[in-house]
């Protein structure tokens, strides 16, 4: 059982650029997430699939696109990213929503954008 | 919508003293409140959750303290040990937006040995 799986581990790229952040997670969780972590600010929400098929804003999607591409992936995309984008970003999981359960997260992406 | 504040930013402690992390929420609405731990490299993880039914709840060294009219609910630890050095984060949600949990900005605990 590898919980949350969050794929690469570490990215930079150059303004402009373009990438996909990937999760998967094997706990049959009907919940997805993506949040980012900077410091002195916590963790924020960028978007969320409540369930297969359907996806959600956050606090701060701009910049942002996610595909929710079976009820294992969601994928996080920068279409064109900006040095404001850098940060580690967290996939979590969870079976129901979070008042019901608690977020299982990976183990983060750390993104440099130069 | 929802305002996490949490202090203070970092706190150091003797190994054996007691540890006490501070959060105020801001929608009256949040009924939900789980505090995660977050080891150096590693993802979050839930500790302990409390909801406003209830004032307070302990689970051994750790217990979770909750305010509603002042709107601040509160994490104490006792007889810390050095693993509980990490990052503790604060969080808040309800029922009707239970998808969109919003975190305080984290308190790092060192505990000296």
């Amino acid at each position: 059982n590898a919980g949350v799986t969050q794929t690469p581990k570490f990215q930079v790229l150059k303004t402009g650029q373009s990438m996909t952040l990937q999760c998967a997670q094997d706990m049959n969780h009907n919940s997805m997430y993506w949040y980012r972590q900077d410091p002195g600010m916590g963790l924020r929400l960028i978007y969320y699939s409540a369930s297969e098929g359907t996806t959600d804003k956050g606090e701060v999607p701009n910049g942002y696109n996610v595909s929710r591409l079976n009820k294992r992936e969601f994928s996080l995309r920068l279409e064109s990213a900006a040095p404001s984008q850098t940060s580690v970003y967290f996939c979590a999981s969870s079976l129901q929503g979070s008042w019901n359960s608690p977020l299982h997260f990976g183990n983060g992406t750390r993104l440099t954008v130069t | 919508g929802e305002n996490v504040e949490q202090h203070p930013s970092t706190l150091s402690v003797q190994e054996g003293d007691s540890a006490v992390i501070k959060c105020t929420y801001s929608d009256s609405a949040s009924n939900y409140f789980p505090w995660y731990k977050q080891e150096l490299g590693k993802g979050p993880q839930l500790i302990i959750d409390i909801r406003s039914n209830v004032g307070e709840k302990k689970d051994q060294r750790i217990a979770v303290t909750l305010n509603k009219t002042a709107k601040h609910f509160s994490l104490h630890i006792t007889e810390t040990q050095p693993e509980d050095s990490a990052v503790y984060f604060c969080a808040a949600s309800n029922r009707d937006s239970s998808y969109k949990l919003i975190f305080g900005s984290g308190t790092r605990l060192l505990v000296r040995p």
